[in-house]
């Protein structure tokens, strides 16, 4: 059974940084391209970064480059998010999602169950 | 950056009736690079649709999706108490962007 854990959720001040944790299972993790997407309290889902499976290539969504870095332990079978200089509007519950590239179309086809971020100022 | 647009922002239905959800792209969807995701509260995001038209595994066939280019839909043929919920549509044909979602109401 896949599964994605989250972990690393916590309050912290603007400015400060966080480092958020995904901890998979179930499937060949180093097959697989990984993604973060966060949801705000009461929002929508935004699409916040991406990691191939080797972990040669990483995309970002324009709001957080240069603020975040996702990085993968394919050994350990975990993926992870750094997020320094955080600002209140980074406040959302953050899911880790596995794309699916073998379908030809890459959806996000297992989640996480998210860890929640919140920004104090 | 693609912009997806959902309508309508909220849909008032009976149970047993035919939901028609909209997502309109700002530009084209690199080869039907269209997926859809329902979101209950206070859960994860749960796959529908990919490309554009083929259902996820153990999606029942009341969903199905369809469209091309910058038209695409997502319809649940009669709606089941469980469907009441939030549907977001999404591309992955150029970076990743999400639409802004649709919620499906008791009415």
């Amino acid at each position: 059974e896949v599964q994605l854990v989250e972990s690393g959720g916590d309050l912290v001040q603007a400015g400060g940084s966080l480092r958020l944790s995904c901890a998979a299972s179930g499937f060949t993790f180093r097959s697989y391209a990984m993604n973060w997407v966060r949801q705000a309290p009461g929002k929508g889902l935004a699409w916040v970064s991406y990691i191939s499976g080797s972990g040669a290539t990483m995309e970002y969504a324009d709001s957080v480059k240069g603020r975040f870095t996702i990085s993968r332990d394919n050994a350990k079978n975990s993926l992870f998010l750094l997020m320094n200089s955080l600002r209140d509007e980074d406040t959302a519950v953050y899911y880790c999602a596995r794309a699916n590239f073998y379908s030809g179309y890459g959806e996000f086809d297992y989640w996480g169950q998210g860890a929640l971020v919140t920004v104090s100022s | 950056e693609i912009v997806l647009t959902q309508s309508p922002g909220t849909l008032s239905l009976s149970p047993g009736e035919r939901a028609t959800l909209s997502c309109r792209a700002s530009q084209s969807v690199t080869s039907n690079y269209l997926v859809w995701y329902q979101q209950k509260p206070g859960q994860a995001p749960r796959l529908l649709i990919y490309g554009a038209s083929s259902r996820a595994t153990g999606i029942p066939d009341r969903f199905s999706g369809s469209g091309s280019g910058t038209d695409f839909t997502l319809t649940i043929s009669r709606l089941e108490p469980e469907d009441f919920a939030m549907y977001y549509c999404q591309q992955s044909g150029s970076s990743r962007t999400f639409g802004q979602g649709t919620k499906v109401e008791v009415k």
